[in-house]
């Protein structure tokens, strides 16, 4: 069973602060990773993805990837409160085109 | 170019009654997802289908859930008969093809409430 865990939190930061939001997941193979942002209501909207180890960078979001320990992480810079939403993580690869989803984890950036 | 489309957006039913859901995927994708999402959780595929044939289908409960996607294009997921517990967010997603590395779009979805 491949798992992929997230602190459902909530993450409350201030507005203008850096926000880090984790993932860890248990297949070893496991191929691409992928971060959706999804408002109250809405559906999942992909903000970054992320294949090799280190880091990648689109505006404010930098995606971590480190694969011997098997996280993945998303830094949100100088957050708003617009960013306040949920955050998944989303696993693939390892032999399947399926993307296992973590429960995601609810970011409130207050002002 | 126009996202993944969805209807209904939403649907209150009563147990034990038959419900479909429709998804258009975006033009040209050939592989199309369904996902469930319950309140406080990930999405959970349902189905995947690469053109028009069905794969990846274990997590579908076959007793009551049915699916179809005619042509390759369209999709229409059906339950029959509807229970409590398939109140849920029924979420349809298209990507290009299917493989590790390619981008998933999802619709709007549907919010199902089961009285």
């Amino acid at each position: 069973q491949k798992e992929v865990e997230q602190n459902s939190g909530p993450l409350s930061v201030p507005e203008g602060a850096i926000a880090s939001l984790n993932c860890t997941y248990s297949d070893r193979g496991s191929q691409s990773f992928f971060w959706y942002r999804q408002y109250s209501g809405k559906s999942p909207e992909l903000i970054m993805f992320i294949y090799s180890n280190g880091d990648k960078e689109d505006g404010r979001f930098t995606a971590q990837l480190n694969k011997a320990s098997q996280y993945v992480s998303l830094l949100i810079r100088d957050s708003q409160p617009s960013d306040s939403a949920t955050y998944l993580c989303a696993v693939r690869g390892g032999g399947s085109y399926i993307p296992t989803f973590g429960r995601g984890t609810s970011l409130i950036v207050h002002p | 170019e126009a996202g993944v489309v969805q209807s209904p957006r939403y649907k209150i039913i009563e147990k034990k009654q038959p419900v479909a859901f429709w998804c258009n995927p975006i033009s040209g994708h050939n592989t199309l997802y369904w996902y469930l999402q319950n309140l406080g959780q990930g999405p959970e595929l349902l189905i995947r289908y690469e053109n028009e044939e069905a794969v990846d289908d274990s997590q579908l409960p076959k007793d009551r859930f049915s699916a179809e996607r005619l042509k390759g294009v369209d999709s229409t997921l059906k339950i029959q008969p509807a229970e409590l517990g398939d109140s849920a967010v029924y979420l349809c997603a298209s990507s290009l093809v299917a493989g590790a590395y390619n981008e998933q779009f999802f619709g709007p979805g549907t919010r199902l409430t089961v009285l």
